[in-house]
């Protein structure tokens, strides 16, 4: 099983429409969770660190459920520019990580 | 926000030839960086994680003689690709983590081997 898995997808969605979407992981002494958004041919970029409260930001919501261990990424009045794919970063310890192999969300017109 | 620079962002060469990436976290001190591959429409794929003052921890399958790693500093770690082949042209990208723990990565550096 790999340490860290999502839904490859892709998702696709109306503009406006709201997308949600998981990343299992396996290690349940994992200490930090961060979602990441890379754009073709781009370097991933923080979206937003998952806190176990679960965060908002703007549109997006994530949240952490670690009975179950699995984080979530929920994207509500989808953009256009939201099109991307959306990385689950797992931090076990300082010196070890992991990663899923992303989520394409493509949203259309 | 905290920044990591890659230097070069691009990179041409001709197979045989060794090509250095270097990898600077600009405002803060990063004792672990990590370094990644990516071919196109693939997932990213860690490829080993950088130690400073110390000798890297490369991933299952990655040739730690062909994909040479240092760390000499707090700021700065250097990837290098000894005799590239074509097979090796790939978007390579690092990262450090952050003071709150966050990864800040690279620009990335695309490697195209001829």
């Amino acid at each position: 099983r790999k340490e860290v898995e999502q839904d490859p997808g892709p998702f696709n969605v109306p503009e406006g429409a709201t997308v949600a979407f998981n990343c299992t992981y396996s290690n349940s002494a994992s200490q930090s969770f961060f979602w990441y958004r890379q754009d073709c041919r781009k370097e991933p970029k923080l979206l937003m660190s998952v806190y176990s409260s679960g965060n908002e930001d703007g549109r997006f919501t994530a949240q952490l459920n670690r009975a179950s261990q699995y984080i979530s990424l929920l994207i509500r009045d989808s953009k256009l520019s939201d099109s991307a794919t959306y990385l689950c970063v797992v931090i076990f310890n300082d010196y070890k990580l992991s990663f899923g192999a992303g989520t394409t969300v493509t949203v259309r017109a | 926000g905290a920044v990591v620079s890659q230097h070069p962002s691009w990179v041409i060469c001709k197979s045989g030839t060794s090509v250095k990436i270097e990898c600077r976290s600009l405002d803060f001190q990063a004792t672990t960086m990590f370094w990644y591959r990516q071919f196109p429409k693939q997932s990213l794929m860690l490829m080993a994680t950088s130690n400073e003052g110390s000798k890297a921890t490369y991933e299952q399958g990655v040739e730690k003689d062909k994909f040479l790693i240092n760390h000499a500093s707090l700021t700065l770690s250097t990837l290098t690709v000894t005799s590239a082949h074509p097979e090796d042209s790939s978007f390579y990208i690092c990262s450090a983590r952050g003071l709150s723990g966050e990864l800040f990565f690279g620009e990335g550096s695309r490697l195209t081997v001829l």
